[in-house]
């Protein structure tokens, strides 16, 4: 079992571009959920997906934009990037009946 | 999601057990205390959870106290890869439910 991956690793944008970030959840979850993660503090709730729908969303604004795919694999896209967007984006993955979050290892994005 | 509290950061020599102390004095019946540990720059890593009875796998023990307030968790025989930001977490178990995570501990494992 490959466990949450998480596409890509690192990278590098310039302020006002758009990023794609990209997840495959662990076997047999279908909910996916997204984290953000600044320097030096804990991984903050972004959105959650299932059924290929937003299910819940944090305090992020509109810029923070996500898909689900019917093979429940996600996609966070974030639109006018800024300075203060630099940070560790996590996707955790779960079974909706399930009572664990398994976390990828994440996409470090930095914002120039 | 209950809040909790801990302490900022622990010390724990090679070999020995680390302890690490959560406060959740507000836990709600149908809460769970949930263990995640980060080692630097890779994701959260699931240890254990638990609800009232005390909890054992292969990574870590999980003590919860008889009023549910608090608990702690306990790495019998901490590593040097031990070394990492461990985070207390209260929540449904369920897994539509989010994950509210504090500032957590961070253990430094001296050899």
């Amino acid at each position: 079992d490959a466990g949450v991956t998480q596409s890509p690793t690192h990278l590098i944008k310039t302020r006002g571009q758009q990023v794609t970030l990209r997840c495959s959840p662990k076997s047999g979850h279908d909910t996916v959920s997204w984290y953000q993660q600044a320097l030096g503090q804990g991984p903050q709730f972004i959105f959650q997906y299932y059924e290929e729908e937003e299910r819940q969303r944090g305090n992020f604004p509109d810029r923070f934009s996500g898909h689900q795919f019917p093979n429940y694999s996600s996609e966070l896209n974030v639109n006018a990037l800024l300075l203060g967007d630099s940070a560790l984006y996590l996707c955790a993955s779960s079974p909706d009946r399930g009572t664990e979050a398994f976390f990828g290892q994440g996409t470090r994005l930095t914002v120039v | 999601d209950a809040k909790t509290t801990q302490p900022p950061s622990m010390d724990c020599a090679e070999g020995r057990a680390a302890n690490l102390p959560c406060n959740h004095s507000t836990i709600s019946g149908n809460e769970y205390v949930y263990w995640y540990r980060q080692i630097h720059s890779q994701g959260p890593q699931y240890i254990i959870h638990g609800l009232k009875n005390n909890e054992t796998n292969e990574m870590a023990s999980l003590i919860i106290t008889e009023d549910r307030k608090s608990s702690t968790l306990i790495l019998p025989h901490a590593t040097l890869r031990d070394t990492a930001v461990y985070y207390c977490i209260v929540r449904v178990a369920a897994g539509y439910q989010k994950v509210t995570f504090g500032t957590g501990t961070k253990l430094q494992v001296i050899p």
